[in-house]
């Protein structure tokens, strides 16, 4: 059974469109996490989600929205989407919010806009 | 402020050769470190991990990792690698904030392994 899961894998789209990355937990945790990885494979936390209390990443555009509908789900919704958001979006989760938990990450989704 | 800085970009190796990838961390309190390595086209994989006790870490895949506070050090180690060992490798920092834990990834290194 997969951990962490993220759909879809692959998101190609034109520039400022709308979209959606979903992603899941089956683990039970209570703190879920998105990530960006850029081109040069940097990873760089953007929201983390504990109990409905959402920390963001304070360069995030606010074009970039994270919901989430239960405790299993995290999506983020990005708006008007533009070349530099091209990148792979990671979802991890954790089972608390301590400095012990080790953090689960999804398959990752690579999104390119044209 | 904390960061985690990967002196490597890349390496290459020849199969059944050592392996060391190096990390260092900026953390003013006592670091939580992790590795994670990332197989192409894969999500992330927790190798090790550190939180106390123990300055030598075992992992999974036959990987170690050694502590060295007074060189703000957590070098990856494996005595023979496989060829399988092809992927990116990921340093970690943990920070604790009032909501959650937040990582702090260095920029990676590349591992090419040759036969």
């Amino acid at each position: 059974d997969t951990a962490v899961s993220q759909t879809p894998k692959y998101l190609v789209t034109q520039m400022g469109n709308d979209k959606s990355i979903k992603c899941e937990q089956n683990l039970g945790h209570d703190t879920m996490y998105w990530y960006k990885q850029d081109s040069k494979k940097f990873l760089k936390i953007m929201f983390s989600y504990n109990n409905k209390e959402l920390i963001i990443n304070e360069t995030v555009p606010n074009r970039f929205s994270p919901k989430s509908p239960d405790k299993a789900h995290l999506n983020l919704h990005i708006n008007s989407l533009e070349l530099g958001d091209s990148a792979v979006y990671f979802c991890a989760s954790s089972h608390d919010r301590g400095r012990q938990e080790t953090q689960y990450f999804g398959p990752g989704t690579r999104l390119l806009v044209l | 402020a904390q960061s985690v800085t990967q002196p490597d970009i890349h390496i290459t190796v020849s199969e059944g050769a050592s392996l060391e990838l190096r990390c260092n961390y900026s953390y003013g309190a006592t670091p939580y470190l992790f590795w994670y390595v990332q197989s192409p086209g894969q999500g992330l994989q927790l190798l090790l991990k550190y939180f106390s006790g123990d300055t030598l870490v075992q992992g999974i895949k036959g990987f170690e990792a050694e502590f060295k506070r007074s060189q703000s050090s957590f070098n990856l180690r494996k005595p023979s690698v496989h060829w399988s060992d092809a992927a990116e490798y990921f340093c970690a920092v943990a920070n604790p904030t009032n909501t959650g834990n937040q990582f702090y990834f260095g920029t990676g290194t590349s591992l090419t392994v040759i036969p």
